[in-house]
């Protein structure tokens, strides 16, 4: 096990709706990676927070935010909820550019269906 | 061009046999490459990093050739467990973001 928790695994939501997910890191890490991953795809970056701060952003719009907390552990924010953000949301926690390798361990992800 | 580029899968092969995995990437600042697995429906878990002098864990051998921007990942005496996806993921130094390549399902069979 990686020692990085998501919360909560299963979630269905309607278009138009809001929700917040949410993801605690390994001891030790202090940076945090959102992907997202549709069904047949590879994990797309969302963002990534090193020490409470965005520190990259992939191509999402706007209505996906997030935060990290002084714990290092992080929310993923999504308003107006669209049909295609059905997918699996995984987090990953990591040193991020204090580590020589930046290897990045993964949740268990949340699945998220939009109806 | 994406990204990262790997073969389309799924392999199908019985246990025993050796498998390999081709991945090409497109950006030359790509500074650190890994193989990923993905179980159904699981989170990716790292398999192994692979180095530009190649690198070994057992039954599996990884191999980066940078002028080619070309990876492989070899699987001798394949096992039923290792059916699953695996992932080709890049990571351009400085921003701490990982690329993944769409995935190459294995399935072996007795």
């Amino acid at each position: 096990e990686t020692g990085v928790t998501q919360s909560p695994t299963h979630l269905i939501k309607t278009r138009g709706q809001q929700v917040t997910l949410r993801c605690s890191s390994q001891s030790g890490h202090n940076t945090v990676s959102w992907y997202q991953q549709a069904l047949g795809q590879g994990p797309q970056f969302i963002f990534q927070y090193y020490r409470e701060e965005e520190n990259g952003r992939g191509n999402f719009p706007p209505r996906f935010s997030g935060l990290q907390f002084p714990n290092y552990s992080s929310e993923l924010n999504v308003n107006a909820l669209e049909l295609d953000d059905s997918a699996l949301y995984l987090c990953a926690s990591s040193m991020g550019l204090e580590s020589s390798t930046d290897t990045q361990y993964f949740g268990p992800g949340t699945r998220l269906t939009v109806l | 061009r994406k990204e990262v580029e790997q073969d389309p899968g799924p392999f199908n092969v019985p246990e025993g046999a050796t498998v390999a995995f081709n991945c090409t990437y497109s950006n030359s600042a790509s500074q650190s490459f890994f193989w990923y697995r993905q179980d159904c429906r699981k989170e990716p878990k790292l398999l192994m990093s692979v180095y530009s002098s190649g690198n070994e864990d057992g039954r599996f051998t990884a191999q980066l050739n940078r002028a080619s921007q070309y990876i492989s990942l070899l699987i001798r005496d394949s096992k039923l467990s290792d059916s699953a996806t695996y992932l080709c993921v890049v990571n351009v130094r400085g921003y701490s973001t990982l690329t993944f390549g769409k995935g190459t399902m294995l399935l072996v069979s007795p």
